[in-house]
C-alpha cells in the first residue's frame, strides 16, 4: 500500500494568513493526489484533484502543486469558514489510502 | 446536485454482521462511470478505505478487510450498501459513503466528488 504523510499534524493561524500543508508518498503517485476539506457534522468536501486542479466551486485562494512524492495544498488568505482538518489521498493505485490529516485552527 | 445519505444501526454487536446503506438522491446509481465508495475512521484514527462498487456490479476491496466485506448496488432503491461480517470493538468506526469519480488528462485521474455526513457505528455487547 502506498503510505501517505502530512504535516503538520496541525497548526494554529489567523485570519489573513497564509498556510501550506504538505503531503508526501511513500512512492511516486505522478499527480494522482486529491485533496479534502473535514469539518465536524458536515460532509467532507473536495478541493483540489490531480494535485493541482481547482474542483468546480471552490474559492480561488486555495491551491495545489506538486507531483511525484511531494505535494502541497496551500490556502492563499485564511477565512473563518477554513478552520476544518484538511486530508490528502491518493488515487493511483488500489487501496485508496489517506494522509493523517492537518488540523487547521484559530490563534 | 447529487447527494449521499448513509443510514443502519449505531450499534452492533461482536460477531454480528454490520449492515449500512447509502442513499442516492438527485443522480443514479446505475449512470454514468462513476464507482461508489465506503471509507470509514475509528476515533483517534485515520481514513481507511473500505472498497467501491462500479455500476456494473464490479468491485474492489482493501485486502485487509477482503474476507469480511461485502459491496452491493440496488439500483430499483437507488442505493448501494456496505456488509461487514464478524465485527469486533476494532469496526467500530464513522463510516462513509462517497461517489469517486474520474476526470480525464493526461490520465485517469480519480477522486471522491461527492460525500456522505458519515454514520458511527459502535461495536459493543
Amino acid at each position: 500500500d502506498i503510505q501517505m504523510t502530512q504535516s503538520p499534524s496541525s497548526l494554529s493561524a489567523s485570519v489573513g494568513d497564509r498556510v501550506t500543508i504538505t503531503c508526501r508518498a511513500s512512492q511516486s503517485i505522478s499527480s494522482y493526489l486529491n485533496w479534502y476539506q473535514w469539518k465536524p457534522g458536515k460532509a467532507p468536501k473536495l478541493l483540489i484533484y490531480a494535485a493541482s486542479s481547482l474542483q468546480s466551486g471552490v474559492p480561488s485562494r486555495f491551491s495545489g502543486s506538486g507531483s511525484g512524492t511531494d505535494f502541497t495544498l496551500t490556502i492563499s488568505s485564511l477565512q473563518p469558514e477554513d478552520f476544518a482538518t484538511y486530508y490528502c489521498q491518493q488515487s493511483y493505485s488500489i487501496p485508496r489510502t489517506f494522509g493523517q490529516g492537518t488540523k487547521v485552527e484559530i490563534k | 446536485q447529487v447527494q449521499l445519505q448513509e443510514s443502519g444501526p449505531g450499534l452492533v454487536k461482536p460477531s454480528e454482521t454490520l449492515s449500512l446503506t447509502c442513499t442516492v438522491s438527485g443522480g443514479s446509481v446505475s449512470s454514468g462511470s462513476y464507482y461508489w465508495t465506503w471509507s470509514r475512521q475509528p476515533p483517534g484514527k485515520g481514513l481507511e478505505w473500505i472498497g467501491y462498487i462500479y455500476n456494473s456490479g464490479s468491485t474492489n476491496y482493501n485486502p485487509p478487510l477482503k474476507s469480511r466485506v461485502t459491496i452491493s448496488l440496488d439500483t430499483s432503491k437507488n442505493q448501494f450498501s456496505l456488509k461487514l461480517s464478524s465485527v469486533t470493538a476494532a469496526d467500530s468506526a464513522v463510516y462513509y459513503c462517497a461517489r469517486e469519480a474520474y476526470n480525464y488528462g493526461s490520465g485517469y485521474y480519480y477522486y471522491m466528488d461527492v460525500w456522505g455526513k458519515g454514520t458511527t457505528v459502535t461495536v459493543s455487547s
